[in-house]
């Protein structure tokens, strides 16, 4: 069964370094996402992406924040100046079309900001 | 905006009896509610889901009920297995919209 893939599985940076959590989504899927959960609480959106553009962001999702699908494969989230309350677990998610309703979720990258 | 409120935020249950766990949603348009089992450091599993044309849903132990009209959706376990010990996330979403998640559940099943 296709999967949503992530890397790196664990991703350890110092405060205000720039970070970037790869995704590849399932191969034929239209819409992709990004959440994020830090440790203990509920998973949290942060940005919705179909047909190249940003379909909508969360007030989480601040200047700092881009995302990108640069060779039609894979889906990127750049964190440009890490913070300290940037450290969780980030999930990508995809699915099929508007009217699937299953979102399939990667493994997670945990970022780690020292 | 949209919300969801999820109760209890634990849960302590004995081997082989039932556990129920209630979520509440503010967004009247959503259309999709899925229910999701995570263990510690995985991505969140689907474990059940439902449609908001369909009351109830059924899967082996598991069922799911929803209540338009009140806003509520429920997640039903029956005779409860050590295994079932996770965390559970209930969420809501319209159309291809963003999944707004629950706070969370943290079953533990009792031996």
């Amino acid at each position: 069964e296709p999967e949503v893939t992530q890397t790196p599985s664990h991703q350890v940076t110092q405060m205000g370094q720039e970070v970037i959590l790869r995704c590849v989504p399932i191969s034929n899927h239209l819409y992709f996402y990004w959440y994020r959960q830090i440790l203990g609480q509920k998973v949290e959106f942060l940005v919705s992406f179909y047909n190249n553009e940003i379909s909508e962001k969360s007030e989480i999702f601040d200047d700092q924040f881009s995302v990108e699908r640069p060779d039609g494969s894979n889906f990127t989230l750049k964190i440009r100046s890490t913070k300290l309350e940037d450290s969780a677990m980030y999930f990508c998610a995809s699915i099929l079309m508007s009217d699937y309703y299953e979102q399939y979720f990667g493994p997670g990258t945990r970022l780690t900001v020292t | 905006g949209e919300n969801v409120e999820q109760h209890p935020s634990t849960l302590s249950v004995q081997e082989g009896d039932s556990a129920v766990i209630k979520c509440t949603y503010s967004d009247s348009a959503s259309n999709y509610f899925p229910w999701y089992k995570q263990e510690l450091g995985k991505r969140p599993q689907l474990i059940i889901d439902i449609r908001s044309n369909v009351g109830e849903k059924k899967d082996q132990r598991i069922a799911v009920t929803l209540n338009k009209t009140a806003k509520h959706f429920s997640l039903h376990i029956t005779e409860t297995q050590p295994e079932d010990s996770a965390v559970y996330f209930c969420a809501a979403r319209w159309g291809a919209q963003k999944l707004v998640f629950g706070q969370g559940t943290r079953l533990t099943i009792n031996p």
